[in-house]
């Protein structure tokens, strides 16, 4: 069974930076396509990243230049590194492979 | 980018209904298209990709159609599980978008 469990996530200042983590079983992260997606509060689903299997990495232009994504063979495991944080980063972020998704963590960026 | 405006935003139905949710693009993106359902506090949940074929698992009422920039996603018969917010989601490029989705209300 695939399971893809996300941690990282709680409340953090303006500025402040926080490391997502993505921990898969059933499915090896580093050989396929892997995204973020978020949702903010009440709100609809954002893209926010990609890494290809090859790993080539794009992201949303709310993100460019503050996040990065990334991923480690020997943990199978995803990662999504958020600097500089905005109020308007709050939201529950997912990793998705588009058929499999975590249950999501909540970042909150407040002062 | 690529802009997906899905309409209606909201949908008053009853069971039974043939429902119909479309989803344009802003230019082609081929039949680079998903769908997915989502209900409150949990993840969406993937119900057809590549525009029109239907996932493992996903009931047969569900269907999808479309190519280039219009694309419609059609549930013959309303069931009460299916009352859920529906997105559209291009990944035709590599900055995939989604659609403002379309929440399926119980008339």
């Amino acid at each position: 069974e695939v399971q893809l469990v996300e941690s990282g996530g709680g409340l953090i200042q303006p500025g402040g930076s926080l490391r997502l983590s993505c921990a898969a079983s059933g499915f090896t992260v580093y050989n396929n396509y892997m995204t973020w997606v978020r949702q903010a509060p009440g709100k609809g689903l954002e893209w926010v990243s990609v890494i290809y299997s090859g790993g080539n990495t794009f992201y949303a232009d709310s993100v460019k230049g503050r996040f990065i994504i990334s991923r480690d063979y020997s943990k199978n495991t995803l990662y999504l590194q958020m600097n500089s944080l905005r109020v308007e980063d709050t939201a529950v972020y997912y990793c998705t492979n588009r058929v499999y998704w975590g249950q999501g963590t909540l970042v909150t960026v407040s002062s | 980018d690529i802009q997906m405006t899905q309409s209606p935003s909201t949908l008053s139905a009853s069971i039974g209904d043939r429902v119909t949710i479309t989803c344009r693009a802003s230019q082609s993106i081929s039949s680079w298209l998903a769908w997915y359902q989502q209900k409150p506090g949990k993840a969406p949940k993937l119900l057809i990709s590549k525009a029109s074929s239907l996932e493992s698992g996903v009931p047969s009422r569900f269907s999808g159609s479309g190519a280039g920039t219009e694309f419609t996603l059609t549930i013959s018969s309303l069931q009460p599980d299916d009352f859920a917010t529906y997105y559209c989601q291009q990944y035709n490029t590599n900055s995939e978008t989604f659609g403002q989705g379309t929440k399926v209300e119980i008339k």
